[in-house]
């Protein structure tokens, strides 16, 4: 069955400094793959996704993911982040056969110092 | 509306009482999905519908949970006797589809925070 993990449930970092927020997949074939954001009282955005092609995919707000097939990852990256990237970021895991119904993985909550 | 609708935004009953909550999705969109979120955990996947069927009602924690379609329109989805444990943001997402690999993104709507006291 498709999982998502994403290993980090809370990440602090500082105003300006670099982001990577981790996620790890299961899934036996060529995945979709997304990451969202939840801000405080609004619904889910969509950063990026992936289906196929170039494996370093370019999003909103400045944000980058990579997949990598060999370690079943597709990790979020920002190289300098601002205040307003303070939410909940899901990492989600398509089947590429039909519904396209996405798994979400539990999340990781970002907090950013000033 | 633009977007994905959802109502009520809000709201709050007792154990035992049953509940609706509605999904008006982007026109023209065909897919719909329900998604269910407990506080401090990640989305839950509960029920798709296609047009006016659901070819996948397999996350539907219970046979208390149930959902409608009306074509390609609004959605509702009702929780019959109501537990503590239902308590939730209940989020409601449209896709458009269309030929080939579905590639289209997940609209979400803003949920509908449920509280069962």
């Amino acid at each position: 069955a498709q999982s998502v993990t994403q290993p980090d449930i809370h990440i602090t970092v500082s105003e300006g400094a670099s982001l990577e927020l981790r996620c790890n997949y299961s899934y036996g074939a060529t995945p979709y793959l997304f990451w969202y954001v939840q801000s405080p009282g609004q619904g889910l955005q969509l950063l990026l996704k992936y289906f196929s092609g170039d494996t370093l995919v370019q999003g909103i707000k400045g944000f980058e993911a990579e997949f990598k097939r060999s370690q079943s990852s597709f990790n979020l990256r920002k190289p300098s982040v601002h205040w307003s990237d303070a939410a909940e970021y899901f990492c989600a895991v398509g089947d590429s056969g039909g519904y396209n119904k996405l798994i979400f993985g539990a999340g990781t909550r970002l907090a950013v110092h000033p | 509306g633009a977007g994905v609708s959802q109502s009520p935004s809000n709201k709050v009953t007792e154990k035992g009482k049953d509940v609706e909550l509605r999904c008006d999705p982007i026109s023209g969109h065909t897919a719909l999905y329900w998604y269910r979120q407990r506080l401090g955990q990640g989305l839950e996947f509960l029920i798709y519908f296609q047009g006016n069927s659901a070819p996948d009602k397999s996350g539907l924690p219970s046979d208390r949970f149930s959902a409608e379609r009306t074509g390609e329109s609004v959605s509702t989805l009702t929780i019959q006797r109501t537990q503590q444990e239902d308590s939730a943001v209940y989020l409601c997402a449209s896709r458009k589809t269309g030929r080939g690999r579905n590639t289209g993104e997940l609209f979400f709507g803003e949920g509908s925070r449920l509280t069962v006291l």
